[in-house]
């Protein structure tokens, strides 16, 4: 069974850094994207960026470069986003999820981690 | 800002067909590319409902289906259940700096 299993909730002041992880298990890991969605507090989902742990190639939506940083680790099959300097707009659910090449499609999601960021 | 546009709330009775829009441009869903929905649940994480235009994942029942024409596409959901309010959203890519994924901007499907 695919699982993707995302470190639990944050809270954090600003200026913090933070790097929250998403566990994949069940299936080959280094076939496969992970891409990182936020959604922010009652609005829609927003693609932040990928990477393809086989080759730690990483991708980012130009809203998003410069903002954080994907990562992964394939020797434990988990990926990473991080911060280094967190803002209070970074306050949001955020996903990680397993990208289909062929059709370019999240088909496994993780249960989402919540990041609060407030002073 | 979004590339593709959902209208941000549908509503029908019970047993009614409702149909939710997802309208891009030529360097979206009109370049070929292809466009999936997902179903979000209250409280819950996103789950694949259509790839690929029209296929369904394992378990999704046939009462969902998908289409696209030109510049749009649509999912269409028959015999509407309770079960079936949620958030919905399109997706496809684009050629432009959006990127590889691009999000539809939701649309709520309100059960009467």
């Amino acid at each position: 069974e695919v699982q993707l299993v995302q470190s639990g909730a944050e809270v954090k002041k600003p200026g913090e850094s933070l790097k929250i992880s998403c566990k994949g298990s069940g299936y080959t890991f280094t076939n496969y994207w992970i891409g990182w969605v936020r959604q922010m507090p009652g609005k829609g989902l927003e693609w932040m960026g990928m990477i393809y742990p086989g080759d730690s190639d990483a991708r980012y939506s130009p809203s998003f470069q410069g903002q954080v940083t994907i990562s992964a680790d394939k020797s434990i099959t988990t990926a990473y986003l991080q911060w280094s300097s967190l803002q209070a707009s970074d306050t949001a659910m955020y996903y990680c999820a397993r990208g289909v090449t062929t059709v370019w499609d999240f088909d496994y999601w993780g249960q989402g981690t919540l990041v609060t960021v407030s002073s | 800002q979004s590339v593709l546009t959902q209208p941000p709330s549908v509503s029908g009775a019970p047993g009614q067909r409702v149909t939710i829009s997802c309208t891009g441009s030529s360097s979206n869903i009109g370049a070929g590319f292809d466009v999936h929905w997902y179903q979000q649940l209250p409280g819950t994480a996103p789950k694949l409902l259509i790839y690929d235009t029209n296929n369904r994942p394992s378990g999704v029942p046939d009462r969902f289906s998908g289409s696209k024409s030109g510049t749009s596409a649509s999912l269409a959901i028959t015999g509407l259940q309770a079960e079936d309010e949620a958030d919905y959203y399109c997706q496809s890519s684009d050629r432009s700096l959006s990127g590889l994924y691009v999000f539809g901007t939701g649309t709520e499907v309100t059960v009467l």
